[in-house]
């Protein structure tokens, strides 16, 4: 059983625009979030974390949102770039085990 | 090195023969995680070790996959009479006690020919 949920197996944003990286997750006893970002032929690195305690944290250009109540997490990219292209993993944490979403393959076309 | 690091980084089997598949995690770290990416496809979770903890093998995909893993150190897994379906990429990670965030190695890409 899938516990943390990417519906959509890929995004195309132009360049400049924000990209919305959706994930949805079923446990409510997972308590901390994070997103990664992998290219091709390399393992994927972490990007960014958030909290349970908080609805929102941003790193530059990488904001993530945190809406508990929906059991949604999303990660907004603004403004895109090309170099953004990559596949994006969603991961959540119940304080014993990581569980990853499918990833998003996203294309920022320039 | 200080990161998680794979062997082989690709592998090129024929089809029916055993290949295992190597991790070694970050020092210190308790926990250790191995997933499959088939081409095109997500991230497939396979088997979770967690210290000295009966390990979850629930993503493992038939009794042809194992994995060991002694104490805090490396990780194996091995595939026995590999099919064309097992080609992926092989990534495993790690993470600490404390679990902020979970660390991957370069991976293993997997052809069977």
């Amino acid at each position: 059983d899938q516990q943390v949920k990417q519906n959509s197996p890929s995004l195309s944003v132009q360049e400049g625009r924000i990209s919305i990286l959706n994930c949805d997750y079923t446990n409510s006893m997972f308590d901390y979030f994070l997103w990664y970002k992998k290219y091709p032929a390399e393992g994927p690195t972490f990007l960014i974390s958030i909290s349970s305690i908080k609805d929102k944290n941003e790193d530059g250009r990488f904001t993530v949102f945190l809406n508990k109540s929906a059991k949604h997490l999303s990660l907004h990219i603004v403004p895109s770039q090309p170099g953004d292209s990559a596949v994006y993993f969603c991961a959540a944490d119940t304080g014993n085990q990581f569980y990853f979403g499918t990833g998003t393959s996203l294309t920022v076309i320039p | 090195g200080a990161g998680v690091s794979q062997s082989p980084s690709n592998k090129v089997t024929e089809k029916g023969k055993d290949v295992e598949l190597r991790c070694d995690p970050i020092s210190g770290h308790t926990a250790l995680y191995w997933y499959r990416q088939r081409l095109g496809q997500g991230l497939e979770f396979l088997i979770y070790f967690q210290g000295n903890s009966a390990p979850d093998k629930s993503g493992l995909p038939s009794d042809r996959f194992s994995a060991e893993r002694t104490g805090e150190s490396v990780s194996t897994l091995t595939i026995q009479r590999t099919q064309q379906e097992d080609s992926a990429v092989y990534l495993c990670a790690s993470s600490s006690y404390m679990r902020t965030e979970a660390f991957f190695g370069q991976g293993t890409r997997l052809t069977v020919v």
